[in-house]
């Protein structure tokens, strides 16, 4: 079974500073992607940035960038220069290739002004 | 603009009414997902259609639940006899074939509240 677990329900971080999410996965498969979306107050589901689990270079979107372990099975997600317009609900996602996205339950954001 | 829609954006039933979600995926798309997001929780996935074609249904109940992508017109996802626990926000995705199938595009969504 594919799984995505991400364990921080709620973090906050000062505007013009580093947060970091944190998300890990479960898969057999050796071929994957991964992504995070995140869904403002709008509940609009914007894809933020996507990792090919082939590709060892860590994907970097301007201030977004991941940092992706693959042995640990890890994927989390570096916002840097933080504003206020990044608060918002970020989910962790898995696609092993075929139709079905999973996703994690997500981590709120607060960004403090 | 050239993304998903879907509509209505905002749906209001009584229960034992039908709610007819809409979707139109992202032009040169041929791939519609269905998904449905419960307050507080993560999107799961619901159903996936190409033209004319259910590919798989697998987290779509048994009961209630149709979806359908004609070869013509928007895909649809129709829920009869609505209940309170159908209210949720229903999101429809797209993807194009062949390369970058794994990435999914998201419509605004519809939240469905049934009273």
């Amino acid at each position: 079974a594919q799984t995505v677990t991400q364990s921080q329900p709620e973090m906050s971080v000062q505007e013009a500073e580093t947060v970091t999410l944190s998300c890990t996965y479960d898969t057999s498969e050796s071929d994957y992607y991964l992504f995070w979306y995140k869904q403002p107050p709008s509940r609009q589901m914007i894809l933020v940035i996507r990792q090919e689990a082939y590709k060892q270079q860590n994907a970097t979107e301007n201030r977004f960038s991941v940092n992706f372990q693959k042995a640990a099975k890890s994927f989390s997600l570096k916002i840097s220069d933080s504003q206020l317009g990044d608060a918002a609900m970020y989910f962790c996602a898995l696609n092993t290739g075929g139709f079905k996205t999973i996703f994690g339950a997500g981590t709120r954001l607060f960004v403090k002004a | 603009n050239a993304g998903v829609m879907q509509n209505p954006r905002h749906l209001v039933r009584r229960r034992g009414q039908e709610a007819r979600l809409r979707c139109s995926p992202m032009k040169g798309h041929s791939h519609v997902y269905w998904y449905r997001q419960l307050p507080e929780e993560g999107l799961k996935f619901m159903v996936y259609l190409q033209k004319e074609n259910i590919i798989d249904e697998s987290g779509m109940p048994k009961e209630r639940f149709s979806a359908e992508f004609p070869k013509e017109g928007p895909s649809i996802l129709r829920i009869q006899q609505v209940v309170r626990g159908d209210s949720a926000a229903y999101f429809c995705a797209s993807s194009p074939l062949g390369t970058d199938q794994e990435t999914q595009y998201f419509g605004p969504g519809t939240r469905l509240l049934v009273l």
